[in-house]
């Protein structure tokens, strides 16, 4: 089956124009996380979802980002008023069910967000 | 101020030879801990992980061994191919959802 796509691949931004990124996880995995990677950096955890539960958004960097899940499918994560500093590979997981930590997650390519 | 390190950007290898991969971490609360490989334009993809309560795991040609009390995670791969050549990236986890990553080590397996 297809795995985790993302779109798009590449976005390039002017400074405090809005952003929207999306994931389409694969069919039947009930959690899906949100990383940013900055270039040299590791993977930043910011937001994850499970089933129908309240989106644990403890790593979301400022309100400026946001996310949004509906029920299993496909998510979008939104970057607002976008800043030089938003410049990042955003990726997203998914995993099959909640098993807690040991559960393995499978990533997308990533969306490339240049912030001119 | 990042929880989980990896102190070595890259790494040559020359083929059938033993790869070293090292990771350390600050928090010891962490209780599980994965190894991920990502080859270029592509996601990262889940290669092997350990719980706390072991120093061992074993898969094929990769083990990954954990010493907590030196807070220090590595991977070992024997014997090392061209196809290992990828960069790696160390997590750690917990409490969960929160996974802490590595910035990864870009590792070269010469023919």
């Amino acid at each position: 089956g297809a795995g985790v796509s993302q779109s798009p691949s590449n976005k390039v931004t002017e400074k405090g124009k809005d952003v929207e990124l999306r994931c389409d996880p694969i069919s039947g995995h009930t959690a899906l996380y949100w990383y940013r990677q900055r270039l040299g950096q590791g993977l930043e955890f910011l937001i994850y979802f499970q089933g129908n539960s309240a989106p644990d958004k403890s790593g979301l960097p400022s309100d400026r980002f946001s996310a949004e899940r509906t029920g299993e499918s496909v998510s979008t994560l939104t970057i607002q008023r976008t800043q030089q500093e938003d410049s990042a590979v955003y990726l997203c997981a998914s995993s099959h069910r909640d098993y807690g930590h040991s559960n393995t997650q499978y990533f997308g390519p990533g969306t490339r967000l240049t912030v001119l | 101020d990042q929880q989980v390190k990896q102190n070595s950007p890259s790494l040559s290898v020359q083929e059938g030879r033993i790869s070293i991969l090292n990771c350390d971490y600050t928090n010891s609360m962490f209780d599980y801990f994965l190894w991920y490989k990502k080859y270029p334009a592509e996601g990262p993809t889940f290669l092997i992980s350990i719980s706390s309560i072991k120093d061992k795991n074993e898969d094929g040609r990769f083990t990954v061994f954990l010493n907590k009390s030196a807070k220090h995670l590595s991977l070992h791969i024997v014997p090392s191919q061209p196809g290992d050549s990828a960069v790696y990236f160390c997590a750690a986890s917990g409490p969960f959802p929160q996974f802490y990553f590595g910035s990864g080590t870009k590792l070269n397996v010469k023919p």
